[in-house]
């Protein structure tokens, strides 16, 4: 079974990137969608944007001028790079995967990313 | 953008409970909807997707209905695990959005 975990900084400073991977294990990257999913605290989930195996990108138009998704196969882990940051990214981040069904059967634990001088 | 609205955004219910939660879609979406089921401090767990299609390992006590613009989610009979925040997803079209959620609660 499929199995996601999400590393990075819990802490950036206002301004700077914020930087996470998600490293998948326990199945092939090749033919799924990818997917990142943040849920500020105590709010609802906002999808960032996903990464086919094989590099298309679909972004949300509210954050398409800060994010890019990209993916690494060969190391089994696909990014989420957002710039520019503020206090109102501080979010839970998800990945996921967007099974052969269309849906996300498959989610990470999360990682908090607080925005913060 | 298509937006889904989630009705009753609380609602207070017992064991034993028959509980439905309404999502409305902006525009059609056929059967493109997922629900997840979400509790304080944990990854949002797939309930529901194709809008009917019961999750593997999911207990028979939740079903998903509707297509178009109109979806429903019910639990059959409330159990004290069930008390959580429950959200829905259209997967129709980019960007892919969710409903506000649904807490339920004692």
């Amino acid at each position: 079974q499929v199995q996601l975990q999400e590393s990075g900084p819990g802490l950036v400073k206002p301004s700077e990137t914020l930087s996470l991977t998600c490293t998948v294990s326990g199945g092939s990257m090749s033919s799924y969608y990818w997917t990142w999913i943040r849920q500020p605290p105590g709010k609802g989930l906002e999808w960032i944007g996903n990464i086919y195996y094989s590099g298309g990108t679909n972004y949300n138009p509210s954050l398409k001028s800060r994010v890019t998704i990209s993916v690494d196969t060969s190391k089994n882990h696909f990014s989420l790079r957002l710039n520019s940051v503020t206090a109102a990214d501080t979010a839970v981040y998800y990945c996921a995967k967007r099974e052969s069904s269309g849906y996300h059967h498959y989610w990470g634990q999360g990682t908090l990313v607080t925005v913060s001088s | 953008d298509i937006q889904l609205t989630q009705s009753p955004s609380f609602l207070s219910a017992s064991v034993g409970d028959r509980v439905t939660i309404t999502c409305r879609a902006s525009q059609g979406i056929s059967s493109y909807l997922a629900w997840y089921q979400q509790k304080p401090g944990k990854t949002p767990k797939l309930l529901i997707y194709a809008a009917s299609t019961l999750q593997s390992g999911v207990p028979s006590r939740f079903s998903g209905s509707g297509s178009g613009t109109e979806f429903t989610l019910t639990i059959s009979s409330l159990q004290p695990e069930d008390f959580a925040t429950y959200y829905c997803q259209q997967l129709k079209t980019y960007p892919l959005t969710f409903g506000p959620g649904t807490k339920v609660d004692i």
